[in-house]
């Protein structure tokens, strides 16, 4: 089964621009979970979809935004790009959602590098 | 708030020795699940182990097992016969409901 893919895998680009990054998850897996990565901040959770709607949304400005499609994949989306949005984007699967048992399947992550 | 702390941002371990990676976490709900994951060098970050906090028995998976202290929210991952592919980020994350937090990570080195 494949794992988690996530496009592109990197991107550069300018202050003031917009980034839409895509996440497919494994197979018959229903939730996806966009997260950022940074040095100093570590793994911060952005928001998660089940079933093309938004369940759960992290401590993040309205610039970030996401959705999903019918076939469970996903986009986010980062408009006026600052500087301080470079971070490596994490997209994760799981089967279900809501489940503290659930385990998530991560991708290979989006770095965005915002000059 | 929930929190998971890493107290170890670096360490390093002989190879085939046996290191221990420290996570403290700090909830109010009975039922959650604890996980460690590993992140290789520019590779994806991959379950290591988890642990339902309602079981007393620690999670093991080969070669790597965890000591969870329930009372003292404390679940640490020991990694036994280190190997050179053990060299990663490792992050300790607390899961309830639908909510999960990560620690910022402990980056292990494995020496030859």
């Amino acid at each position: 089964k494949a794992g988690v893919t996530q496009t592109p895998r990197y991107l550069i680009k300018t202050r003031g621009q917009q980034v839409t990054l895509s996440c497919s998850p494994i197979s018959g897996h229903r939730s996806v979970s966009w997260y950022q990565q940074t040095p100093g901040q570590g793994l911060q959770f952005l928001f998660e979809y089940f079933s093309e709607t938004q369940r759960n949304k992290g401590n993040f400005p309205g610039r970030f935004s996401g959705r999903q499609f019918s076939n469970s994949r996903s986009e986010m989306n980062v408009s006026t790009l600052e500087l301080g949005d470079s971070a490596l984007y994490l997209c994760a699967s799981s089967l279900t959602s809501g489940g503290a048992e659930e385990t998530q399947y991560f991708g290979p992550g989006t770095r965005l590098l915002v000059l | 708030a929930q929190t998971v702390t890493q107290s170890q941002p670096e360490m390093s371990v002989q190879e085939a020795e046996t290191v221990t990676l420290s996570c403290t976490y700090d909830t109010s709900e009975s039922d959650y699940y604890l996980f460690w994951y590993k992140q290789p060098p520019s590779r994806q970050m991959i379950l290591v182990i988890r642990q339902e906090a309602y079981k007393q028995q620690n999670a093991t998976e080969n070669r790597f097992s965890v000591n969870f202290q329930k009372a003292a929210k404390s679940f640490s991952l020991k990694i036994s016969d280190s190997q050179l592919g053990d060299a990663a980020m490792y992050f300790c994350a607390c899961k309830r409901d639908d909510k999960i937090i990560f620690g910022k990570g402990t980056r292990l080195h494995i020496l030859p």
